[in-house]
């Protein structure tokens, strides 16, 4: 099966823009869930969809938001942005979402000027 | 709140050296541990799960709840192990998430 997909792999945007992330999930996968990793604050979790919902959220402001397609398919926005939101996006797919074993893409590296 | 604790940001170890990460946690229930292991321009992946008990690459890890720990180890180490690990934690609390640890990086020496 192909791995998780992210696109698109790096994004430079400036301070005030929007910006739209992608997620393809191993195929049957049907939980996908996104984290944000820093150097300064590692992996953290950002949010997690099953079924088109939003089941858990991190401590992430409004500014961050997800949707989940029919297909699994999932998008993150993140909405007026700073420069701390620098970061490296990973997304993980998982089978159901009942189990913690999750598959990583590859990531999104988003520069904020 | 859970917290994953790894001590080391790096360790530097010769080849044929062993190796043990380290790796506590805290979490009064019944969790699930994990390591996952980042190679150089890699994507992050699933290296071992407490709940397998399996060995991996020559490595292992062993939950330990009096203490609290999940240290990854091998007897002898590889320059192909060289790498940034991550253990990560997983809780019963209606949220499906991992909790990371902030990772240590493992260099192998030839």
């Amino acid at each position: 099966k192909a791995g998780v997909t992210q696109t698109p792999r790096y994004l430079i945007k400036t301070r005030g823009q929007q910006v739209t992330l992608s997620c393809s999930p191993i195929s049957g996968h049907r939980s996908v869930s996104w984290y944000q990793q820093t150097p300064g604050q590692g992996l953290q979790f950002l949010f997690e969809y099953f079924s088109e919902t939003q089941r858990n959220k991190g401590n992430f402001p409004g500014r961050f938001s997800g949707r989940q397609f029919s297909n699994s398919r999932s998008e993150m926005n993140v909405s007026t942005l700073e420069l701390g939101d620098s970061a490296l996006y990973l997304c993980a797919s998982s089978v159901d979402g009942l189990s913690y074993e999750q598959y990583f893409g590859p990531g999104t590296r988003l520069t904020v000027t | 709140a859970q917290r994953v604790t790894q001590p080391e940001k790096l360790l530097s170890v010769f080849k044929g050296a062993p190796v043990e990460l380290k790796c506590n946690y805290s979490y009064s229930g019944s969790p699930e541990l994990f390591w996952y292991v980042q190679y150089s321009r890699q994507r992050l992946q699933l290296l071992l799960r407490h709940i397998s008990r399996e060995s991996i690459k020559g490595f292992t890890a062993d939950l330990n709840k009096g203490e609290t720990s999940f240290h990854l180890k091998k007897p002898f180490a590889q320059e192909e192990d060289s790498a940034m690990y991550y253990c990560a934690l997983g809780v019963n609390t209606g949220r499906r998430a991992l909790t990371f640890g902030s990772g240590t990086r493992l260099q192998v020496q030839p």
